[in-house]
C-alpha cells in the first residue's frame, strides 16, 4: 500500500528553527508538496519538489532524496504564527495526490 | 471574491435531512476536487472532475452525491448521513495539464451529524 509517514507534533521556541520530516512509500512519484494549514483554515501550498536537492523560499526550505523515499521541511527563524499543521503530500504514479496525516507545529516563546 | 469559497462554513444536520456544500472557484482552473478532514487522518480524496467530467470516486458512499454544473463550481448533496461522517470537507481546484498542478483549497465546511 501507499504511506506517508510524518511526525504527529512538534514543538519549538521563537526564532529557532525547526525540521519537519516525511518519508514515504508510494507506487512512483511525481512530484512531493508541503502545505501549511491553520486551524479552522484552508491548508495553502508552501513547495513544491519533483528533482532532488532543496528549494529555498524565503524562511521556508524544502529537501527531497527520492533514492530515500524522504523530504523535510525547514523553517528558520521561527515566529508565532508558523504554528500550524504542516501536511506532505506526494504525487503517485497516476498522479493523484497521496497524503500524510499532518504535523501539528507548536511555537512556544 | 477571489480564490477558492465554500458554504457554508459551519452546518449541522440530523441524520434524516437533505443538505449541500457549495464551492465557487476563481482561479481560472479547470479540475476540482472534494476532500474528508478528520482529526489526525490524512486527507481523504472522494471526488475528481476535470473539465466538468467526474474521473475519480474514491468508493465513497451513496449518501454523498456531487454535482459539477460548469468548471467553476462544485456541489456535494448529503443525504442520511451518518455520525461517523462528521468531518471538515474540504474542496480545491487546480489547472490540470499543467506540470505542477498545485492544488488550491477553500476554508472547508464544518459538517456535524447529530
Amino acid at each position: 500500500g501507499q504511506n506517508i509517514d510524518q511526525p504527529t507534533e512538534m514543538t519549538a521556541t521563537e526564532g529557532a528553527i525547526v525540521q519537519i520530516n516525511c518519508t514515504y512509500q508510494t507506487s512512483g512519484f511525481n512530484g512531493l508538496f508541503w502545505y501549511q494549514q491553520h486551524a479552522g483554515e484552508a491548508p495553502t501550498f508552501l513547495s513544491y519538489n519533483v528533482l532532488d536537492g532543496l528549494e529555498e523560499k524565503g524562511r521556508f526550505s524544502s529537501f527531497l532524496s527520492r533514492s530515500k523515499g524522504y523530504s523535510y521541511l525547514l523553517l528558520k527563524e521561527l515566529q508565532m504564527k508558523d504554528s500550524a499543521s504542516y501536511l506532505c503530500a506526494v504525487r503517485d504514479q497516476n498522479y493523484q495526490l497521496i497524503w500524510g496525516a499532518g504535523t501539528k507545529l507548536i511555537i512556544k516563546p | 471574491e477571489t480564490g477558492v469559497t465554500q458554504t457554508p462554513r459551519h452546518l449541522v444536520m440530523g441524520m434524516t435531512n437533505k443538505k449541500s456544500l457549495k464551492c465557487e472557484q476563481h482561479l481560472g482552473h479547470n479540475a476540482m476536487y472534494w476532500y474528508k478532514q478528520s482529526a489526525k487522518k490524512p486527507l481523504e480524496l472522494m471526488f475528481v472532475y476535470n473539465f466538468k467530467e467526474q474521473t475519480e470516486n474514491n468508493s465513497v458512499p451513496s449518501r454523498f452525491s456531487p454535482e459539477c454544473p460548469n468548471s467553476s463550481h462544485l456541489f456535494l448533496h448529503l443525504h442520511t448521513l451518518q455520525p461517523e461522517d462528521s468531518a471538515l470537507y474540504l474542496c480545491a481546484s487546480s489547472l490540470a495539464g499543467e506540470a505542477v498542478d498545485t492544488q488550491y483549497f477553500g476554508p472547508g465546511t464544518r459538517l456535524t451529524v447529530l
